[in-house]
């Protein structure tokens, strides 16, 4: 099984700020994904991060507000551009080998935009 | 439209008291239905994938089986510790699409 580690764990931001959140994984992956999990409720796709290539984007999310990086196949990042308070949620990155495998997630980052 | 349903929202267990969690999905493309479990603060931990309706799982007290439209989460004998919200995933193409979850309590 694969070891998601992200940080920051947590941050409270000041509205119209941008957060980076990184996640590193102890072994190559193909696939990493990053997810909102919004109070109370449960996991959303963001993005699907490909190695050195754009992300891939679901319904309601733009790469101008949650740019993503992936160099390589052990790292990501997500930025969270001109806060508000409704980006206020816990950030997931996730990690598989490949489709039919188990996808791992890291602890999470809990941000609170004030 | 690809939606995955979550019964019940809450499960309130006696220790002991034996239980069912239903996942009931509507996906094109199924690669395989995943089961998690999410402590409060932590992410999601991988209990079970299920690739192929008939197929049963366990682990220690959890047991999950698959149908062509549903999952099942059997809880038995539960414990305390068993506490949790749990997580059902369809993997549609490679990303998961996510139930909104039961959260499950045991008391003594």
């Amino acid at each position: 099984s694969a070891v998601i580690s992200q940080k920051p764990s947590r941050d409270i931001c000041q509205r119209g700020t941008s957060l980076t959140i990184q996640c590193q994984v102890d072994s190559q992956v193909t696939m990493m994904f990053w997810y909102r999990q919004q109070p109370g409720q449960s996991l959303t796709l963001i993005a699907t991060a490909n190695q050195g290539s754009e992300a891939t984007y679901e319904s309601g999310f733009v790469i101008d507000k949650f740019p993503i990086s992936r160099p390589n196949l052990t790292f990501s990042t997500l930025t969270v551009s001109n806060m508000s308070p409704e980006d206020s949620s816990i950030y997931l990155c996730s990690a598989r080998d490949r489709v039919n495998t188990e996808a791992f997630f890291g602890q999470g980052t809990r941000l609170t935009v004030v | 439209e690809d939606q995955v349903t979550q019964s019940p929202e809450a499960l309130r267990l006696q220790e002991g008291e034996s239980s069912s969690l239903n996942c009931s999905y509507t996906v094109s493309g199924l690669r395989g239905l995943f089961w998690y479990r999410q402590d409060p603060g932590k992410g999601p931990e991988f209990l079970f994938t299920l690739y192929s309706a008939g197929e049963e799982k366990e682990k220690e007290r959890l047991k999950a089986t698959l149908t062509k439209k549903e999952s099942f989460l059997h809880i038995t004998a539960p414990k305390p510790e068993d506490s949790a919200t749990y997580l059902c995933a369809a993997d549609s193409w490679g990303k998961l699409q996510f139930g909104a979850g039961t959260q499950v309590v045991v008391t003594p």
